[in-house]
Parts: structure tokens; sequence; C-alpha cells
């Protein structure tokens, strides 16, 4: 089993749309924990960053963490195609440990 | 512009060849990483630097691998003997380590191996 598991997608949602992206971890040390937006042949942006459990807004984007069950969430209302990209959960311990990454698409 | 700076942006070589790939981080950061990101994964971690001390080497960092940062400023990740399977986008990192874990990133070096 991988230390962090996220599901590659691709997901196609329509333009407005709730989005919801998940990862599941299975190291209890990690603390931090991260989401980066990748748009294609581009570094990784920094999205959102908490520290242990709750939820985190920011604008459009509601960060999740549930330390008991190892799930993170994070969620991107009134969806637009320039949020189309690929979404990569991060956590971290000692290293940095990155998701797959999931492909998103907004349909307009 | 103040974020992280790689170059080149593409690297073309031929399989046996060295190749160097340079990282500026932002300049008040004291922390630099490198990560190798293959299409359809997400970045893996080869190795960071406090200051000028390389602290830690992935397992995925064979011995054809050597990575510097001189004077804890820019950095540089050297491959030797290049194989194709070394073909992958090249991702540098940089963080200030005494405030938080975020990671800022270049835009990466893509290197292709013939």
């Amino acid at each position: 089993q991988k230390e962090v598991e996220q599901d590659p997608g691709p997901l196609s949602v329509p333009e407005g749309a709730i989005v919801s992206l998940n990862c599941t971890y299975s190291n209890s040390a990690f603390q931090y924990f991260m989401w980066y937006r990748q748009y294609s042949r581009k570094g990784p942006e920094l999205l959102m960053y908490t520290y242990s459990s709750g939820n985190k807004e920011d604008g459009r984007f509601t960060a999740q963490v549930d330390k008991s069950s190892k799930y993170i969430s994070l969620f991107i209302r009134d969806s637009q195609p320039s949020d189309s990209a690929t979404y990569l959960c991060a956590m971290s311990a000692i290293e940095i440990i990155f998701g797959k990454g999931t492909r998103l698409h907004i349909l307009p | 512009d103040t974020g992280v700076s790689q170059d080149p942006r593409h690297k073309i070589t031929k399989r046996g060849q060295n190749v160097t790939f340079r990282c500026d981080p932002i300049s008040e950061h004291n922390r630099l990483y490198w990560y190798r990101q293959t299409l359809g994964q997400g970045p893996e971690f080869l190795t960071y630097f406090q200051n000028e001390a390389q602290l830690e080497k992935s397992r995925l960092l064979s011995d054809r691998f050597s990575a510097e940062r001189p004077k804890g400023s820019f950095s540089t990740l050297e491959i030797q003997r290049t194989e194709q399977g070394d073909s992958a986008m090249y991702l540098c990192a940089s963080s200030l380590r005494t405030v938080d874990e975020k990671l800022f990133f270049g835009s990466g070096t893509q290197l292709s191996v013939l």
C-alpha cells in the first residue's frame, strides 16, 4: 500500500458545480496537509495548507482533514473552466509526500 | 520575478551523456528541494538542502545523480551517464523552514533522453 492514495481521474464536471477531491493516507505521523494545483507543463502551485485536523476555507476552496479516518478533501465551489488542472494532495512528517494527482476538467 | 527559477526549461540528450540543471530559489528561503515527476505521477522526492547542507537523499537517487548547493544559494543537479529511464520533469522547490512546510516550485526542467 502506498503512503498516499489519490484517484487519478479524469474527473469532468459542468461549470458552476461543486467539486470534491480526496486523498487517503496510511502514515499517522503526517501533520501538515497541502493541496497543490498543477497546470500542464508547469510546476505545482500551493493552494491550501493545513495543520492537523479541521477545515480551512479560502475563497472558493475548502480543505478538510480528518486524521482519525486518514482522509483529506478539497472542495471547489462555483467551479470555473480555469480550474481545469491536476490537483495534487501532499502531506508531511519529515519528507513531503505527494499523491499521483487528480486530473479535473470543468466543462463550459 | 521573485519566484523559483529553473534552467534550462527543456533538455534533450543522448543516452550516456551527462546533464546539469540549475535552480535559483526564492532568495530568503533556506530549504531547497529536488523532485522528479513522470507523466501521470505526483512529484517524487529526490533530495533537499538546508542552506548548503544536503540533509536527506531518497533511495531513488542513484550514484549517477549528484546535487550541490554551494554557499546555500542556487543548486545544481547533475545526472551522469543518462539512461532513457531518467526522462522526466525535474522540479525544484524552496521553502522557509523556520516558518512552515510550504513549498514554492519552479516550472521544472523537462529532460528527454534519446
